[in-house]
């Protein structure tokens, strides 16, 4: 199907565990972006990315990592898990700025 | 203090009722405004943005914003129990995707039959 799909949908890792979350749309829109959701914060920007190969720090980018090598595709890599990573992870990815479409979520569990 | 405020609720009214939520931030530099609807375990989708001040209406649903007074409002008129979902605001500074979304924390709706 057409959209933006994450996987995997549920993870659970244990601290110190090296987790890539994916992140592939269908739209070619240029723009991605990697958010978390937690209670009490909302949703914060992790990382986004303008075009392949161009990508910029958010609100909350420390112990994440990502790259973007195709356009549909951006992963993110947590390099060393801690607990204070668990969270829901929202993949989105625009044309726009305020246009975003967003995936259906990552559930991290950081033991 | 968070560039944006929005107080997390949980809201609930009876269906029917005309529901009003609300956003204040603290950035002037804000020019695009939106309101994104999240229902449980689902990601967010836009419901409705606008440019600078001024109302916008769809359907059930009427965006304003207070650019002097820095706050923008959502109201959903004859609500449903479908309404039921976190509705979370978002402002941006310009169009371009490289000028991010700042959210809101969300109010969580509950609209009872």
């Amino acid at each position: 199907d057409a959209g933006i799909t994450q996987s995997p949908r549920y993870k659970i890792t244990e601290t110190g565990r090296q987790v890539t979350l994916m992140c592939h749309q269908t739209w070619s829109h240029s723009y991605m972006f990697w958010y978390r959701q937690d209670l009490g914060h909302g949703l914060r920007l992790i990382y986004y990315s303008a075009a392949a190969d161009i990508t910029d720090k958010g609100e909350v980018p420390d112990g994440y990592v990502v790259s973007r090598s195709k356009t549909e595709n951006f992963p993110l890599t947590l390099e060393s898990a801690t607990r204070s990573q668990t969270s829901v992870y929202f993949c989105a990815s625009s044309m726009s700025s305020y246009e975003q479409y967003f995936g259906p979520g990552t559930r991290l569990t950081v033991t | 203090q968070k560039e944006v405020e929005q107080d997390p609720g949980p809201l609930s009214v009876p269906e029917g009722a005309i529901v009003s939520l609300n956003c204040t931030y603290s950035n002037s530099a804000f020019q695009y405004f939106m309101w994104y609807r999240q229902y449980s375990r689902k990601g967010p989708e836009l419901l409705m943005y606008t440019y600078s001040s001024g109302n916008k209406e769809d359907g059930r649903f009427t965006a304003q914003v207070d650019k002097s007074s820095k706050y923008i409002s959502l109201f959903i008129r004859d609500s449903q129990p479908s309404d039921s979902a976190t509705y979370l605001c978002a402002m941006s500074e310009g169009h371009s995707g490289n000028t991010p979304l700042v959210f809101g924390k969300g109010t969580r709706l509950s609209v009872i039959a």
